[in-house]
């Protein structure tokens, strides 16, 4: 069935370093491909969305390109700050399984100033 | 327009109650999920509506949990002879269904179950 896998946390790092956290995927179709965000305090919401190969979702900063040749989706910023101290999850849906979407486990950033 | 709505925000209950969950998805989405959260971990799956279907239920942890959905829309969580372990924030989120799959969850703020 349908998984994903990402880097488990925490990740720490100092402000304005470079951000990756892995995520890749096992899907048997072409599915599309999410980052949530979850703020302390505060409810998930959408980061950044890709619907297809060689898609790339941007927002806030942050980017992810969806490589289906490595069936990953990593989530990238090039200069953190503290403010995106968050969980993260990588996420995916496609029409096998009833378009049930997947949740990776999540990783918790924590960014020092 | 309105958001997905939960409630109550806040439960509090004694080991052995039953309690009952409300979300309210936002109009028009097909989609219906329930997940469970506990302090510091991530997403557990527990339901699956999707329109007219079958619900997904793998998710379920025993038989004391069962949803509902009336009419396609509100959506009813019941944690029958509640125990600590249950203690949680359960979140409900609704989306709309595309032909590649669920686009995106729109999540409620979660209601806070803590058993005593």
């Amino acid at each position: 069935g349908n998984s994903v896998t990402q880097m488990e946390g925490p990740v720490t790092l100092s402000e304005e370093a470079f951000l990756t956290i892995n995520c890749t995927y096992t899907a048997t179709g072409y599915p599309s491909l999410f980052w949530y965000v979850q703020y302390p305090g505060e409810g998930l919401q959408l980061l950044l969305k890709a619907t297809k190969a060689d898609d790339k979702g941007s927002n806030k900063g942050f980017e992810a390109t969806y490589r289906k040749e490595t069936t990953s989706f990593h989530l990238e910023k090039g200069s953190v700050q503290v403010s995106d101290s968050a969980v993260y999850f990588c996420a995916l849906s496609d029409r096998t399984g009833g378009f049930k979407t997947i949740f990776g486990a999540g990783t918790r950033l924590f960014v020092k100033a | 327009g309105a958001g997905v709505s939960q409630s109550p925000s806040n439960k509090v209950t004694e080991k052995g109650k039953d309690v009952e969950l409300r979300c309210d998805p936002i109009s028009g989405h097909t989609a219906l999920y329930w997940y469970r959260q506990s302090l510091g971990q991530g997403l557990e799956f527990l339901i699956y509506f999707q329109g007219n279907s079958a619900p997904d239920k793998s998710g379920l942890p025993s038989d004391r949990f069962s949803a509902e959905r009336t009419g396609g829309s509100v959506s009813t969580l019941t944690i029958q002879r509640t125990q600590q372990e249950d203690s949680a924030v359960y979140l409900c989120a609704s989306s709309l269904v595309l032909a590649g799959g669920t686009d995106t969850q729109y999540f409620g703020p979660g209601t806070r179950l803590t058993v005593l």
